[in-house]
């Protein structure tokens, strides 16, 4: 296992446009977050799981944003309409525990034009 | 006023000298406090992790908490121009699973 993974590392997509990014985390780890990061700032949390159930959303995160993580593994997360405001570097991290630091992934940096 | 504050930094020390980054928080409620580095265009790499007050070392890593002041530091001794990146300190409280994160600390070793 070489730690948590997500795909594509960048996207860029135009305005209006729908995108999916993939995050496979590392395989025993049953905590998976989703969080977003502009520059200059740190992250900002979007969502938690902790298998397969989606136990917290940001109030921050409009409609436009869902996550799913199907059978407890992998985890997609999707923006409908995209906007320019979107552009950022979304991470994917995962944990065994409420106890334990996450490792993240290197993150999907995403460009709307 | 943000809940966890950081200089933004640059700081820039030689090679071989003592680094002190820090943060300073508001709510009384956080327990558990993380230092995490990264790199340009990568995720952020956990390098510390500690639970309430206290002092936790790792190699040329010390971590200090000081709840009672809302302030933590993290040490780096004999730095080295591989250290040379950005620092985020992270902390949470215990009933909550978000993770609340200061700016990050850009740190810059010269050889």
């Amino acid at each position: 296992d070489t730690g948590v993974s997500q795909n594509p590392r960048h996207k860029i997509t135009k305005r209006g446009q729908n995108v999916t990014f993939r995050c496979d985390p590392i395989s025993e780890h049953n905590r998976l977050y989703w969080y977003r990061q502009t520059l200059g700032q740190g992250p900002e949390f979007l969502t938690y799981f902790q298998n397969e159930a989606q136990l917290e959303k940001s109030r921050l995160l409009s409609d436009r944003f869902s996550a799913e993580r199907p059978k407890g593994s992998f985890s997609t997360l999707e923006i409908q309409r995209t906007e320019q405001g979107d552009s950022a570097m979304y991470l994917c991290a995962s944990a065994t525990g409420p106890n334990y630091g996450y490792t993240f992934g290197s993150g999907t940096r995403l460009t709307v034009v | 006023q943000k809940e966890v504050e950081q200089d933004p930094g640059p700081l820039s020390v030689p090679e071989g000298a003592i680094v002190s980054l820090n943060c300073t928080y508001s709510n009384s409620a956080f327990q558990y406090f993380m230092w995490y580095r990264q790199y340009s265009r990568k995720g952020p790499e956990l390098l510390m992790y500690t639970y309430s007050s206290g002092n936790k070392e790792d190699g040329r890593f010390t971590a200090q908490v000081d709840k009672s002041s809302k302030y933590i530091s993290l040490f780096i001794r004999d730095s080295q121009p591989s250290d040379s990146a950005t620092y985020l300190c992270a902390m949470r409280g215990d009933s909550n699973y978000q993770l609340i994160w200061g700016a990050g600390t850009k740190l810059i070793i010269k050889p």
